[in-house]
C-alpha cells in the first residue's frame, strides 16, 4: 500500500537553511512533489522531482532523492520568514491515481 | 483562467443536514479530486474522478457522494452531516500526463462546521 511519513513539526532561525525529510512506501513512485501550504490558504506546488533522477535544484529549493531508501528531502537555503507554513510530501504511482499526501511539516521561522 | 473555484467558504451546519460543495474550474483538466484537511491527519482523499462521467472512491468516502456529468464541475454531496465532518474540503484538479502538467491545482478551501 501507499503511505507518506513525514515529521510534524520543524523549527529553524532566519537565514540558516532548512531541510524536510520525507519517507514513502511505493517503488512504483513515479514523480514526488512538494507543496506549501499558507495559512488559510490551498496548496501551492513548490517542485517535483520525477523518481530516476537523485537530486534537483531550483533557486532557494534543493531537492534529494534516496530512491533505494526511499527518502526525500526538501532543503531551503536562507529560510525567511515568509517560508513559514506547511509543507507536504506527495507522490504519485503510475496509472489513473490521484496523489498520496504525508500529514505535512510545520515550518517555523523564528526571526 | 479563475482556476479552481470552491463554493461555498465557510459552512456550517446541524447534524442530520445535508448540503453540496461546489467545485468548478475552467482549465479543462481531466482529473479532479476531493480533500479533506483534519489537523495532525494531513490531505486524505474522498473521491475522485479521471473524467466526465467516471468517479472512484479514495481513503476515506463514507457519507459522501459525488457526480461528475461536465468536465468542468465535481460537486461534493454530504448526505447527513455528521460532527466528524468539520473538516477543511479542497477541490483539486489536474491533466493527464506528467510533470508539469499533472501538479495538482488546489482550490481555496471550504471550511465546514457541523453542530
Amino acid at each position: 500500500g501507499e503511505d507518506v511519513e513525514q515529521s510534524l513539526f520543524l523549527s529553524v532561525r532566519e537565514g540558516d537553511s532548512s531541510v524536510i525529510n520525507c519517507t514513502y512506501t511505493d517503488s512504483s513512485s513515479t514523480y514526488l512533489y512538494w507543496y506549501k501550504q499558507e495559512p488559510g490558504a490551498g496548496l501551492q506546488l513548490l517542485t517535483y522531482i520525477f523518481s530516476n533522477m537523485d537530486m534537483k535544484q531550483d533557486q532557494r529549493l534543493t531537492v534529494l532523492l534516496n530512491k533505494k531508501d526511499k527518502h526525500l528531502s526538501l532543503r531551503i537555503a536562507d529560510t525567511q520568514t515568509g517560508d513559514s507554513a506547511i509543507y507536504f510530501c506527495a507522490e504519485r504511482t503510475p496509472g489513473n491515481t490521484p496523489l498520496v499526501f504525508g500529514k505535512g511539516t510545520r515550518l517555523s521561522v523564528i526571526a | 483562467n479563475a482556476g479552481v473555484t470552491q463554493t461555498p467558504k465557510f459552512q456550517v451546519l446541524k447534524t442530520g443536514q445535508s448540503m453540496t460543495l461546489q467545485c468548478a474550474q475552467d482549465m479543462n483538466h481531466e482529473y479532479m479530486s476531493w480533500y479533506r484537511q483534519d489537523p495532525g491527519m494531513g490531505l486524505r482523499l474522498i473521491h475522485y474522478s479521471v473524467g466526465a462521467g467516471i468517479t472512484d472512491q479514495g481513503e476515506v468516502p463514507n457519507g459522501y457522494n459525488v457526480s461528475r456529468s461536465t468536465t468542468e464541475d465535481f460537486p461534493l454531496r454530504l448526505l447527513s452531516a455528521a460532527p466528524s465532518q468539520t473538516s477543511v474540503y479542497f477541490c483539486a484538479s489536474s491533466p493527464r500526463g506528467g510533470p508539469p502538467q499533472s501538479q495538482q491545482f488546489f482550490g481555496p478551501g471550504t471550511r465546514l462546521t457541523v453542530l
